[in-house]
């Protein structure tokens, strides 16, 4: 079955700009999270969606939101873009039925590149 | 702040030889450990996970260690191969929905 697909793939903004990514999640899951991945820092939470509800988001800005679909396809929005928002956006589905994260299915990610 | 720390952001070993990838966690709520494998230019994929009842995982080359008393787990590769090459997270995960990730080990593999 198809994999998590994400759109753009890369995109380039300017400071101040806003900037919609998009994330289909694999057929059959319910939950998307979001993470942003920096060099040095890992992975960092951003938040995570299960049926259209947020169910738990990290310490990042007001700038970064979210929201979710009903067909499970997810979006996040980061409005008034700064330099340090340049950064690889990563997608990821799973069942979504355990408290616990578990194995979490990753889409290829989107490269955001601000100047 | 970093709850999952990787403190070696590189390894470098032979081929055939073991790797072992460390990893320390500070909060005492995680009670599932994953391991992550990345490719550039690729999401990363699960490779191995423990829950916190266990103190060992195996799956083929890959086996996972868990010290709760030291909140400490590793992941040794034996042997290793080219194909190993990646950058590998350790992430660890409470009952809030979310993996609090290491900041990764690139590990190249020398033939």
């Amino acid at each position: 079955k198809a994999g998590v697909t994400q759109t753009p793939r890369y995109l380039i903004k300017t400071r101040g700009q806003q900037v919609t990514l998009s994330c289909s999640p694999i057929s059959g899951h319910r939950s998307v999270s979001w993470y942003q991945q920096t060099p040095g820092q890992g992975l960092q939470f951003l938040f995570e969606y299960f049926s259209e509800t947020q169910r738990n988001k990290g310490n990042f800005p007001g700038r970064f939101s979210g929201r979710q679909f009903s067909n499970s396809r997810s979006e996040m929005n980061v409005s008034t873009l700064e330099l340090g928002d340049s950064a690889l956006y990563l997608c990821a589905s799973s069942a979504g039925t355990a408290l616990a994260a578990g194995e979490l299915f990753f889409g290829e990610g989107s490269r955001l590149t601000v100047l | 702040d970093q709850q999952v720390k990787q403190n070696s952001p590189s390894l470098s070993v032979q081929e055939g030889r073991i790797s072992i990838l460390n990893c320390d966690y500070t909060n005492s709520m995680f009670d599932y450990f994953l391991w992550y494998k990345k490719y550039p230019a690729e999401g990363p994929t699960f490779l191995i996970s423990i829950s916190s009842i266990k103190d060992k995982n195996e799956d083929g080359r890959f086996t996972v260690f868990l010290n709760k008393s030291a909140k400490h787990l590793s992941l040794h590769i034996v042997p290793s191969q080219p194909g190993d090459s990646a950058v590998y997270f350790c992430a660890a995960s409470s009952r809030d929905y979310k993996l609090s990730f290491g900041a990764g080990t690139t590990v190249t593999v020398r033939a």
